[in-house]
């Protein structure tokens, strides 16, 4: 099992310019998570996926959008990027079954925005 | 609302030292609490957990103990190594399946 895999690793982007940013888990889990970090922030949520065709906004979501029109995948975007969204992108999954809930992390993207 | 407040840092220590970092939370109900750990450059890891009050969750020789009496998770080790150095990070889920809330994450610096 690859676990949770997220694309692109690192990315530079001019204000203004868009992006999308794919999740993708192959652990067969009901629930997706987008989170951003930053220096002094911890992790903190933007969209979230209670399951496939449906998305839920989190504690800082403005200026992104999401979709999770296929289970194993979780896509965030970035429709005109500022230079406030220079972070570290994390996404992660867990299992809606009943049990442990784990969360499993992503390696992260890198998004710089000048 | 529900929280989590951990110590600040950067925590530097020598090796084989004893470890303390502490974490409170506010949450209703009954949370699950954690503890993430991320090296540099990697994702975060899953070091362990306490799903109720008084469990102790342990790995690695890392230990934290549910205290709902003092709404605290800390964690502990009693011998760190140079590979411990990492930033801790402490969250809880308050609902199943509901995302985590993390703590902002302390920098551990053990040297040889």
């Amino acid at each position: 099992n690859a676990g949770v895999t997220q694309t692109p690793k690192f990315r530079v982007l001019k204000t203004g310019q868009s992006m999308t940013l794919l999740c993708a888990q192959d652990m067969n889990h009901e629930y997706m998570y987008w989170y951003r970090q930053d220096p002094g922030m911890g992790l903190r949520l933007i969209h979230y996926s209670v399951g496939e065709g449906t998305t839920a906004k989190g504690e800082v979501p403005d200026g992104y959008n999401v979709s999770r029109l296929k289970k194993q995948n979780f896509l965030l975007g970035l429709e005109s990027a500022a230079p406030s969204q220079t972070s570290v992108y994390f996404c992660a999954s867990s299992s809606g079954q009943m049990g442990a809930y784990e969360q499993y992390f992503g390696p992260g993207t890198r998004l710089t925005v000048t | 609302g529900n929280s989590v407040t951990q110590m600040e840092g950067p925590v530097t220590l020598s090796e084989e030292a004893f470890l303390t970092i502490n974490c409170t939370y506010t949450a209703t109900g009954y949370p699950s609490l954690f503890w993430y750990v991320q090296y540099p450059g990697e994702g975060l890891q899953l070091l362990l957990k306490a799903t109720k009050a008084d469990d102790k969750g342990s790995n690695k020789g890392f230990e934290a103990t549910y205290r709902k009496e003092t709404t605290s998770f800390h964690l502990e080790k009693g011998s760190v190594q140079v590979s411990d150095s990492a930033v801790y990070f402490c969250a809880l889920r308050y609902q199943a399946g509901t995302a985590l809330i993390f703590g902002k994450g302390t920098t551990l610096s053990v040297s040889s």
